[in-house]
């Protein structure tokens, strides 16, 4: 069964270093998410794309954050100057589409732990 | 985007159904019902989803009431490897943008001996 991959599995950072998270998506899915879950805490939505560009963001992704498709298969995310409170786990997920009855399929994340 | 309100925890004996409950007073006419799960750490796992009508897959069962204001998950012969925190969700239709998912706090699913 296809599936979301994401790498690396754990990324260890210092503070106010740039990050890149990667994703690749279900081949054939055009809607693509992240998603972020602080240790013992609920899971958050980060932000969503579509056709090269953003549908919607949360509170949470300011500037430090931007989102790329930089081929036809990778999705990444980029923290541009890392904090101790971005520690968290990421997840990647993707869809068919946009609608309410296509479901969002999840990678199994990126644990992020910035020193 | 509607409520959701689950009991934190159950337990449920291995072999047996079990029975995860989830109200949802406040949904809309168009708005579907999903449920995920997370074992551990790991990435959130689609389950199954549904809008009116009753919905079964091989992983799962989904009953909506008929008022859609209640709705409840169906792992018909619980397994250890079931254990985990199960979320029910509320999905507005497309409104233009990507559809996010709202995650609450879930029901922590036990599964014993």
């Amino acid at each position: 069964e296809p599936e979301v991959t994401q790498t690396p599995s754990h990324q260890v950072t210092q503070m106010g270093q740039e990050v890149i998270l990667r994703c690749v998506p279900i081949s054939n899915h055009l809607y693509f998410y992240w998603y972020r879950q602080i240790l013992g805490q609920k899971v958050e939505f980060l932000v969503s794309f579509y056709n090269n560009e953003i549908s919607e963001k949360s509170e949470i992704f300011d500037d430090q954050f931007s989102v790329e498709r930089p081929d036809g298969s990778n999705f990444t995310l980029k923290i541009r100057s890392t904090k101790l409170e971005d520690s968290a786990m990421y997840f990647c997920a993707s869809s068919e589409a946009g609608v309410g009855n296509q479901p969002q399929h999840f990678g199994d994340g990126t644990r992020l732990s910035i020193l | 985007d509607a409520k959701t309100t689950q009991p934190p925890s159950m337990d449920c004996a291995e072999g047996r159904a079990a029975n995860l409950p989830c109200n949802h007073s406040t949904i809309s006419g168009n708005e579907y019902v999903y449920w995920y799960r997370q074992i551990h750490s790991q990435g959130p796992q689609y389950i199954i989803h549904g809008l009116k009508n009753n919905e079964t897959n091989e992983m799962a069962s989904l009953i909506i009431t008929e008022d859609r204001k209640s709705s409840t998950l169906i792992l018909p012969h619980a397994t250890l490897r079931d254990t985990a925190v199960y979320y029910c969700i509320v999905r507005p239709p497309y409104t233009g943008t990507a559809s996010k998912l709202t995650f609450g706090t879930g029901t922590r699913l036990q599964v014993t001996l």
